[in-house]
């Protein structure tokens, strides 16, 4: 399987605290992405980071790609309990079909 | 605008028997993509399109026929259904790649048991 690893499995922290979380993945990248996935709903795109890129903020939210270590983080500051969910990394390999490899997830948990 | 819709929400299937799942997209966009969603897996591309009257296979497509008779909706079909896919099914889709990729956009997902 090519799927990307992602670690935690799962985070809890207190509202307030920021939470990080890491993807690992196999094989050279055109870009990759981040997704989070609400209980029982879908998958909503968060941001995505181009191969030339090492560094992405939108909002809250702040990526890293180190493409040399086949990685990356994805750091929420300041949470809350709605940034309760699952986080997905996705990898896109290039090529003209705009496929992605997704990796496992971390579920975030945030107390409040 | 509805973005991507997927029908039906959920479903109980006995082994052997058939369905197609339906998912629109009313964004006019080119690519369409299937995925199942099992616990501890991620997703996994079952079948993709790049344009109306084109699919091809992705990482898991044994038991599965898609069709893209239009360009804003993508069929996925089980023939003879198995409890091994037994899944949350996602339809997705995007923009054209372009040079640097693009995001793909998720409908709510389909939850199918076969028995």
């Amino acid at each position: 399987s090519q799927q990307g690893e992602e670690d935690p499995q799962a985070l809890s922290i207190q509202e307030g605290e920021n939470a990080t979380m890491n993807c690992s993945y196999k094989t050279s990248i055109n870009n990759l992405q981040w997704y989070r996935q609400n209980s029982g709903r879908g998958l909503v795109h968060l941001i995505l980071i181009r191969s030339n890129e090492r560094e992405k903020h939108s909002g809250r939210l702040r990526v890293t790609l180190d493409t040399s270590k086949k990685s990356s983080s994805l750091l929420i500051t300041a949470s809350r309990a709605a940034d309760t969910a699952s986080y997905f990394c996705a990898t896109a390999h290039g090529g003209a079909t705009n496929k992605l490899i997704f990796g496992t997830g971390t579920l975030l948990a945030v107390q409040p | 605008n509805a973005g991507v819709t997927q029908t039906p929400k959920f479903r109980v299937l006995k082994t052997g028997q058939s369905m197609t799942l339906l998912c629109a997209q009313d964004m006019n966009h080119e690519y369409m993509y299937w995925y199942r969603q099992d616990p501890g897996m991620g997703l996994r591309l079952i079948h993709y399109s790049v344009g109306e009257g084109t699919t091809a296979k992705g990482e898991v497509p044994d038991g599965y026929n898609v069709s893209r008779l239009k360009k804003q909706n993508f069929l996925l079909g089980l023939e003879s259904a198995a409890p091994s896919q037994t899944s949350v099914y996602f339809c997705a889709s995007s923009r054209l790649a372009g040079l640097n990729g693009n995001e793909q956009f998720f409908g709510p997902g389909t939850r199918l048991t076969v028995l």
